[in-house]
């Protein structure tokens, strides 16, 4: 079946280490998306990327950072310098812009301890 | 500037009662594309409907409608007969025409009781 994976979805680390959550699609899409969820608020945007090889920053990508090497697969590290790492971190792609939904990942929710 | 609001930030209903999430959006872009996504307690987004700026036309799926306005620039959401399955976080999004960034609204939790 064609979807999103995000693994694990359960993520525990200790201050000061950098964590890395996967994120694989096998839809075929071009564009994908990391956002941040945090209790009672909507998502906020970390980082996007329209095509391998390129990503944009989003509303809030100080202290993460991603890659894009290929089409299914869009990493996001959560590195150190981010203050407060503590939220559920949801994963989506869609085919493109305009009139294209997202589709989107089960989610990881990271605790940092 | 571009937003989406939901302004309602809870709702609590009970069984079988009809109930109208509101979304209202500010772009100023002629072409643009909404969507409205379903967050269930398991975590996951679903997608329930989108509409792009020249499509007026209200449309009902099941239980489900949604009316389009925009001379209100609103997206509003209404479940018939409300039931249990359908408490969830509900969430409007906007995508301005030619962009990779939707905008979403902060939400509104239903609760449908028993």
């Amino acid at each position: 079946d064609g979807g999103i994976t995000q693994s694990p979805k359960y993520l525990f680390r200790k201050e000061g280490q950098n964590v890395t959550l996967s994120c694989e699609q096998n839809l075929n899409h071009d564009a994908m998306y990391w956002y941040r969820q945090d209790p009672g608020q909507g998502l906020r945007l970390i980082y996007y990327s329209q095509i391998v090889n390129d990503f944009q920053k989003g509303d809030i990508a100080e202290g993460y950072s991603v890659s894009r090497e290929k089409k299914e697969s869009f990493p996001l590290t959560v590195t150190s310098a981010q203050k407060n790492p503590t939220a559920f971190y949801l994963c989506a792609s869609s085919q493109g812009a305009n009139f294209n939904e997202q589709f989107f990942g089960p989610g990881t929710r990271l605790t940092v301890l | 500037a571009q937003k989406v609001t939901q302004a309602q930030t809870e709702i609590s209903v009970v069984e079988k009662e009809d109930v109208t999430l509101d979304c209202v959006y500010e772009t100023r872009d002629t072409t643009y594309y909404l969507f409205w996504y379903k967050q269930p307690p398991s975590g996951e987004l679903v997608f329930l409907i989108r509409r792009n700026s020249f499509d007026e036309q209200n449309e009902i799926s099941g239980r489900y409608s949604w009316n389009f306005q925009k001379s209100t620039s609103s997206f509003n959401f209404t479940i018939t007969a409300s039931q249990v399955v359908d408490s969830a976080v509900y969430f409007c999004a906007l995508l301005p025409s030619g962009t990779y960034k939707y905008i979403f609204g902060t939400g509104t939790r239903l609760k449908v009781l028993a």
